[in-house]
């Protein structure tokens, strides 16, 4: 149990294109889902908590018009790239928290994004 | 206030020896520490996650010691095999639902055969 899948897993795309990311937490209910980004070799930032049916949250110096997040339903969220530039190449990664597991936070298998 | 300072950044070790990995914390109100395992192009996995109330917690090869007063805690693998060379991370948050996990930068731990 306590399956997060992400989709897709990689997407390479033009510079100008806008990309949706999508976290859908399998078996379980998550009022909040986490989008991290990562860079290589390099520790996951947090870019934005997504709150269900609510205004997502986003970290300092994260464009909150450029990576427009939705968390429509209690397993759902989404994150779109608007206007993909290629300094927005990264491995996004989404996470959910299951309320029935406690405290344990749980990962998307990250989406490798490509902006040529 | 928010950083997780986590060491070393690289490790090998050979097959059947001890890997340890330390990190350290400085929000005293932090109560949830996890350690995550990633492999390249993947999610991190969660391995093993302690509360500050236990000094130790055991799960198969893998063992977390935590020291509240020197706000520390570590990562020991036992018996470390090739199939343990990944990335790993530890992360702290408080212990609520909603609230993000911050994370160290990882340590890339190789096991040599």
């Amino acid at each position: 149990g306590a399956v997060v899948s992400q989709h897709p897993s990689r997407v390479i795309c033009k510079s100008g294109t806008s990309v949706k990311i999508e976290c859908r937490s399998l078996d379980f209910q998550a009022t909040t889902m986490f989008w991290y980004r990562q860079f290589p070799k390099q520790s996951l930032m947090l870019m934005a908590t997504s709150n269900e049916g609510s205004k997502a949250t986003y970290e300092q110096g994260v464009e909150k018009d450029k990576f427009l997040i939705n968390h429509a339903s209690l397993t759902l969220s989404t994150l779109t790239v608007t206007s993909a530039h290629p300094e927005d190449s990264s491995f996004y990664i989404c996470s959910a928290r299951n309320r029935d597991r406690g405290e344990k936070l749980f990962f998307g298998s990250g989406t490798q994004l490509s902006v040529l | 206030q928010q950083q997780v300072k986590q060491s070393p950044q690289s490790l090998i070790v050979q097959k059947g020896g001890i890997s340890i990995i330390n990190c350290a914390y400085e929000n005293t109100a932090f109560d949830y520490f996890p350690w995550y395992q990633q492999f390249p192009g993947k999610g991190p996995a969660l391995l093993i996650a302690i509360r500050p109330d236990v000094s130790e917690k055991k799960e198969g090869r893998f063992t977390i010691s935590f020291n509240k007063s020197a706000k520390q805690f570590s990562l020991h693998i036992m018996d470390s095999q090739p199939g343990d060379s990944a990335t790993y991370f530890c992360a702290a948050s408080l212990n609520q639902a909603g609230t993000a996990l911050i994370f160290g930068k990882g340590t890339t731990l190789s096991v040599s055969s």
